[in-house]
């Protein structure tokens, strides 16, 4: 049973560079969700997919971060002219969406430094 | 909007003794779930216990268990006989059933250290 994968696990950029994040899924999951964790704070919301639709978007989703989950399957996170503030883990989160608790399972995550 | 309150920002324990990392929340939303993640220094969230709001009983998961009370807005969670591999960040988190989407909504955590 494989579980939500990250590639890459890090990565170090300059300042100005862009930058792209891969999210693959449990399999059978349906939901997909994207979340920023910074030094000493819990994840943080960024946004979420329901299949390839794009449901909610968090205000922290500036204009210079997009999401895609073209086929309902794996997503990608794209943040352009990266700046420091960008340096954070970004975590992917995916979840069945037909249970009431509909738990979400976490990745091992994106450790994004910006020189 | 909802909020999680985790006041403990580090806690020891000994090997083999029980203990509590406290959570609290806000929200306006009559029904939601609450979990407990842990975070080893490697950084992937590992899901722990869930808890509904309508829940009638405290839910609980091996040696994880939470004490819910419902009126005083709190999610306490207790890992029981502590092992050495224990040692790592807790995080509380909250989703309302209604009106606030899916996205979970997490504390600050507390960083757990298991002792011999």
């Amino acid at each position: 049973d494989t579980g939500v994968s990250q590639d890459p696990r890090h990565k170090i950029t300059k300042r100005g560079q862009n930058v792209t994040f891969r999210c693959d899924p449990i399999s059978e999951h349906n939901r997909l969700y994207w979340y920023r964790q910074t030094l000493g704070q819990g994840p943080e919301f960024l946004t979420y997919f329901q299949n390839e639709a794009q449901l909610e978007k968090s205000r922290l989703l500036s204009d210079r971060f997009s999401a895609e989950r073209p086929k309902g399957s794996f997503s990608t996170l794209e943040i352009q002219r990266t700046e420091q503030g960008d340096s954070a883990m970004y975590l992917c989160a995916s979840s069945f969406g037909g249970l009431s608790t509909d738990t979400q399972y976490f990745g091992p995550g994106t450790r994004l430094t910006v020189l | 909007a909802q909020k999680i309150t985790q006041t403990q920002p580090g806690m020891f324990v000994q090997e083999k003794e029980a203990v509590t990392l406290d959570c609290t929340y806000d929200t306006s939303d009559p029904s939601y779930g609450l979990f407990w993640y842990k975070q080893p220094s490697s950084g992937e969230m590992i899901f722990l216990i869930y808890q509904g709001s309508y829940d009638q009983q405290n839910a609980t998961e091996g040696r994880y268990s939470l004490n819910f009370q419902k009126a005083r807005k709190s999610a306490n969670l207790v890992i029981s006989a502590s092992q050495l591999g224990d040692s790592a960040m807790y995080f509380c988190a909250m989703r309302p059933f209604t009106g606030g989407g899916n996205k979970l909504t997490f504390g600050t955590g507390t960083q757990l250290k298991v002792e011999l």
